[in-house]
């Protein structure tokens, strides 16, 4: 079965700097996706990026990076920059493409940026 | 440019009682799916739809039932809600089942089971 694990409670980073959430994830199927979503007080779950198995390249979306490490089967999710606004809970989730491919998450990282 | 909008945002109810949430999609999404998010355990999937009319069991089903009518629609019932069913429920639609493809969310329902 896939499991998803992400192993920092909390995250505290300055304003301005860059910070790194880890995850990692266990599956035997070659074709997978891996996604994170953001949560911020108000509740909602926003899609931020994804990564797809067979990509090469690490995915990127404005501020937010994956670092993909296929072998070691972890997608950290780098935000540069930090924001204020970014203080927020962070979900790590994957989808297998076999038959069984309902998106899995984490337990979440909660992210907070000081000022 | 609603996408996927749940009634009621929040809910308390006795031991015993009943409820339904209602998720509805303007995307024309084929998959939808309902998650239970509790402190520490990240999303988990209850039910999901692959079309109109059909439902399947996701991770944690029981206690729950669902409803796929129409296409744009998927409704959540609790038929005797518990104390354990306290939880933020959240309605999630696809374009497509595979792994690429994103959920996209409803702002969620909190719901307490006194």
């Amino acid at each position: 079965a896939q499991k998803i694990t992400q192993t920092q409670p909390g995250m505290f980073v300055q304003e301005k700097e860059a910070v790194t959430l880890d995850c990692t994830y266990d599956t035997s199927d070659p074709s997978y996706g891996l996604f994170w979503y953001k949560q911020p007080s108000s509740g909602e779950m926003i899609f931020l990026i994804y990564q797809g198995s067979y990509d090469q390249q690490n995915a990127t979306e404005g501020r937010y990076s994956l670092n993909f490490q296929k072998a070691r089967k972890s997608a950290n999710l780098v935000i540069s920059a930090s924001q204020l606004g970014d203080s927020a809970m962070y979900f790590c989730a994957m989808r297998e493409g076999g038959n069984n491919n309902d998106m899995r998450f984490g337990a979440g990282t909660r992210l907070t940026v000081k000022p | 440019n609603a996408g996927v909008t749940q009634t009621p945002k929040f809910r308390v109810l006795k031991t015993g009682q009943s409820m339904t949430l209602l998720c509805a999609q303007d995307m024309n999404h084929e998959y939808m799916y309902w998650y239970r998010q509790d402190p520490g355990m990240g999303l988990r999937l209850i039910h999901y739809s692959v079309g109109e009319g059909t439902t399947a069991k996701g991770e944690v089903p029981d206690g729950y039932n669902v409803s796929r009518l129409k296409k744009q629609n998927f409704l959540l019932g609790l038929e005797s809600a518990a104390p354990s069913q306290t939880s933020v429920y959240f309605c999630a639609s696809s374009y497509s089942r595979n792994y690429n493809s994103p959920l996209h969310f409803g702002n969620g329902t909190r719901l307490t089971v006194t």
